[in-house]
């Protein structure tokens, strides 16, 4: 299994400010995917991270609110733009692994936006 | 678009007792099935995967599901729960473009 970290933990910001997750695996991957986790929710996938191109995003999220980067194989970036408090979620990054279906997760950003 | 419907919100076990989360599927084809537990604070971690093959599938942590075509179910088990156990359970499904839907989740207590 990949083992991958995120950047910050945690972090309480301000409404109207952006925040900018990191995510790094420590081996190259195809696929990095970013989900929200709302308070008492299930997971919600918000964008699929391509390397090169721009990110998918799925049906309610758009690239001006959540832009994705992805320079390399390995890291993967999730900025969170002019937040409100509605945008208070955990966020996880994952990755597909290369044999199979199986994916992963980091242990997640948890954003509170006052 | 495939979608996972856990129809237990919360369950309540003693310790040592058998323990059983119900999944429910939708999928056009044949689908990728994973459940997944989350301690408080935590991140994910993938317990087991059903892609093909032998239908009754042994995950980690003593869990083991089945899976049945017949009833579009992933049925999660457990003979004998531990304190440790107390977690949120998801099921998810897998499509094709490797994207995952989740199911609403299950939060498990064990009593002691």
């Amino acid at each position: 299994s990949a083992v991958i970290s995120q950047k910050p933990s945690r972090d309480i910001c301000q409404r109207g400010t952006s925040l900018t997750i990191q995510c790094q695996v420590d081996s190259q991957v195809t696929m990095m995917f970013w989900y929200r986790q709302q308070p008492g929710q299930s997971l919600t996938l918000i964008a699929t991270a391509n390397q090169g191109s721009e990110a998918t995003y799925e049906s309610g999220f758009v690239i001006d609110k959540f832009p994705i980067s992805r320079p390399n194989l390995t890291f993967s970036t999730l900025t969170v733009s002019n937040m409100s408090p509605e945008d208070s979620s955990i966020y996880l990054c994952s990755v597909r692994a290369a044999r199979n279906y199986e994916q992963y997760f980091g242990p997640g950003t948890r954003l509170t936006v006052t | 678009a495939q979608s996972v419907t856990q129809p237990d919100i919360h369950i309540t076990v003693s310790e040592g007792a058998s323990l059983e989360l119900r999944c429910n599927y939708s999928y056009g084809a044949t689908p990728y099935l994973f459940w997944y537990v989350q301690s408080p604070g935590q991140g994910l971690q993938l317990l087991l995967k059903y892609f093909s093959g032998d239908t009754l599938v042994q995950g980690i942590k003593g869990f083991e599901a089945e899976f049945k075509r017949s009833q579009s179910s992933f049925n999660l088990r457990k003979p004998s729960v531990h304190w440790s156990d107390a977690a949120e359970y998801f099921c998810a499904v897998g499509s094709n473009d490797y994207k995952l839907s989740f199911g609403a989740g299950t939060t498990v207590t064990v009593r002691a």
